[in-house]
């Protein structure tokens, strides 16, 4: 059963706005949130990731909010490029089972000139 | 890619046969695992291994089998090969980042089962 829940599903943002994908989870085992990147023909590539005891992170134009209460978390890409278009996986690991991903399902993210 | 290499990149199959994919890193990582990839559902584990000869299963592992006999290879092993284990496979190791645990990841195989 997915144990990440990702939405939405695919986003079309104009070039300079705000793109946003949601990620919730159930497990409290979680104790790591990375997000991954991927483009088409490639493995997925770390882009960045959080820890429960931290509510914001900031990467140059990408940022992480997590709420720990409502199990959710959130990525952020600020001004938004073309060159952002991908899909974005969130992710969550369980440092006590092996320190494997449980992965959303995905977000296609297509930026538009 | 972290140092991973994955081997073939690509292969086409017919049902019944065995095939072995081949993950190779040459970092010395002590964590390795296998995903799948299939469109609606994102990466799936498969099998992970947390040293030479451990290893343990993941979320979809029926129909696969893993070998760990040294550090820089993991291998997968589709005993009889089926159509729905047509995807795209991808090998990641752990390494260590701000004090966790995660994931770096191969390029990928791309196996069509026919």
């Amino acid at each position: 059963q997915q144990q990440v829940k990702q939405s939405p599903q695919s986003l079309i943002v104009q070039k300079g706005g705000i793109s946003i994908i949601n990620c919730a989870y159930e497990n409290t085992a979680f104790d790591y949130f990375p997000w991954y990147q991927q483009f088409p023909g490639k493995g997925p590539a770390l882009l960045i990731a959080i820890r429960p005891d931290v509510s914001e992170k900031k990467e140059g134009r990408f940022t992480i909010s997590f709420n720990k209460s409502a199990k959710q978390f959130s990525l952020h890409i600020m001004d938004s490029q073309p060159g952002d278009s991908a899909t974005y996986f969130c992710a969550a690991i369980d440092s006590n089972s092996g320190y494997a991903l449980n992965f959303g399902k995905g977000t296609s993210l297509l930026v538009t000139p | 890619d972290a140092g991973i290499t994955q081997s073939p990149r690509h292969k086409v199959t017919e049902t019944g046969t065995p095939v072995t994919l081949r993950c190779h890193q040459t970092e010395n990582h002590r964590y390795m695992y296998w995903y799948r990839q299939d469109p609606g559902h994102g990466l799936r584990l498969i099998h992970y291994s947390y040293g030479v000869k451990d290893t343990d299963k993941g979320e979809v592992s029926d129909g696969y089998s893993v070998s760990r006999s040294k550090t820089e290879d993991f291998l997968l092993t589709l005993e009889s090969a089926t159509s729905s284990q047509t995807s795209v496979y991808f090998c990641a190791i752990s390494e260590s980042r701000e004090g966790f645990e995660t994931q770096y990841f191969g390029p990928g195989t791309r196996l069509l089962v026919l």
